[in-house]
């Protein structure tokens, strides 16, 4: 079973508007982790956001927001006033606990985002 | 800071032939990942180190895959004989510890021909 998933292979979205990214998870350990990271066409990952699975509040750096939705078992990236840098890939991630497998990174497909100007 | 640095960022080999990929982690950071990304899917984890300890080599197809981390810095991931299917982009990563958030370096993209 896919542990991490995003159902938007592509999405566009009108330069300044806000755009949200859907991630849903599933994972039976109770203390996880959950990030999103961008992947711009040169290929490196750059961290954007992080939730812990015991973090109250929905974790926020600068334009991006993860709305954090525990029962549900979504983790959505929301991108306020996008820019046109903001066009990548972008991936959600889960670290479970810290087992034997613990630090291990569980990536989804991925979403690919066009800013329209 | 520097961030993780990867070379080479490209190789064209032909199948059967050795490759090498080399990586520099972030100063001070213990731990260390190998990702191996195929066209069109997220990073999968080949390799994790603790210093000079590999603690997870559990995805690592050891029949041709081999990687070293001498003195708990720079590391190396080899294969040898390439495979078609090992076209890839791989990636590092390092982070503080365990439980830290893992920073990626720009990656090695491979294409076996």
């Amino acid at each position: 079973a896919q542990k991490i998933t995003q159902t938007q292979p592509g999405m566009f979205v009108q330069e300044k508007e806000a755009v949200t990214l859907d991630c849903t998870y599933d994972t039976s350990d109770p203390s996880y982790g959950l990030f999103w990271y961008k992947q711009p066409s040169s290929g490196e990952m750059i961290f954007l956001i992080y939730q812990g699975s015991y973090d109250q509040q929905n974790a926020t750096e600068g334009r991006y927001s993860l709305n954090f939705q525990k029962a549900r078992k979504s983790a959505n990236l929301v991108i306020s006033a996008s820019q046109l840098g903001d066009s990548a890939m972008y991936f959600c991630a889960m670290r479970e606990g810290l087992t034997n497998q613990g630090g291990k990174l569980i990536f989804g497909q991925g979403t690919e985002l066009s800013v329209k100007p | 800071e520097a961030g993780v640095v990867q070379s080479p960022r490209y190789k064209i080999i032909e199948k059967k032939q050795p490759v090498a990929f080399w990586c520099n982690p972030i100063s001070g950071h213990n731990t260390l990942y190998w990702y191996r990304q195929n066209l069109g899917q997220g990073p999968e984890l080949l390799i994790r180190y603790e210093n000079e300890e590999a603690v997870d080599d559990s995805q690592l197809p050891k029949d041709r895959f081999s990687a070293e981390r001498l003195k708990g810095v720079d590391s190396t991931l080899k294969i040898q004989p390439a495979e078609l299917g090992d076209s890839a982009v791989y990636l590092c990563a390092s982070s503080l510890g365990l439980a830290e958030t893992q920073y990626f370096g720009p990656g090695t993209r491979l294409l076996v021909l």
